[in-house]
């Protein structure tokens, strides 16, 4: 079982719905990261959140909304996604506002299929 | 901009084997590095983080040496065991380690 607790597992969408990954940690970190990962691919970083403020966005498209309503909890709005937006979608958490030297603590992720 | 090559892409060994896996990385202005295992999937698990200030890391049957000034990083598996099966990868953080960058990962067969 891992730290971090991400829900759903699985996700299938249409194009032209909207949906919402949510991600929760209780371990008191202070930054949360999301993470795409393509089949046989690696990780790519997102968007970083730092005391629940934005503080990286990876020129990511605006039909990836994220959102930090608190410390614990990480959201990833969904809408009007493409078929290349399938992947495994990973979130994560490190202590302190600015990771450093402090590991990141990944969730077993979201596998989004877009139809 | 940062890239981060690991090889062997796919290595096949046989129960007890000791083993080397390899990372580089092209700029060496990182704040550290870091070693995860991916089991099929899941997400990452962390096995090693090594400061940029710090030349290696042990861990259980893991050792991870950094030599930042050539851009190289290597994770050493002393008696490999069928349980260490798994995709390693290699991750170098900058801005603050906050900004990750990965390899492509090696895959890792241990046969019994």
């Amino acid at each position: 079982d891992t730290e971090v607790t991400q829900t759903p597992k699985h996700l299938v969408m249409g194009m032209t719905n909207k949906k919402s990954l949510k991600c929760e940690q209780h371990m008191g970190h202070r930054a949360m990261y999301w993470y795409k990962q393509k089949a046989k691919k690696p990780p790519e970083l997102m968007f970083v959140y730092s005391y629940e403020k934005l503080s990286i966005n990876e020129s990511v498209p605006s039909r990836f909304s994220p959102e930090c309503p608190n410390s614990s909890l990480l959201n990833l709005h969904l809408h009007a996604l493409q078929p290349e937006d399938s992947a495994l979608y990973l979130c994560a958490s490190s202590q302190g506002a600015e990771a450093r030297n402090q590991p990141q603590h990944f969730g077993d992720g979201t596998r989004l299929s877009i139809l | 901009k940062q890239e981060v090559t690991q090889i062997p892409a796919a290595l096949s060994v046989p129960e007890g084997e000791n083993l080397v896996l390899n990372c580089s990385f092209t700029d060496s202005a990182i704040y550290n590095l870091q070693w995860f295992r991916q089991d099929p999937g899941k997400g990452l698990t962390s096995l090693l983080l090594i400061q940029s200030s710090q030349r290696e890391q042990t861990s259980g049957r893991l050792n991870a040496s950094l030599d930042k000034s050539s851009g190289r990083s290597t994770l050493y598996i002393a008696a490999s065991q069928p349980g260490d099966s798994a995709t390693y990868l290699c991750a170098v953080g900058g801005e603050y380690g906050n900004k990750l960058v990965f390899g492509a990962g090696t895959i890792l067969r241990v046969k019994s």
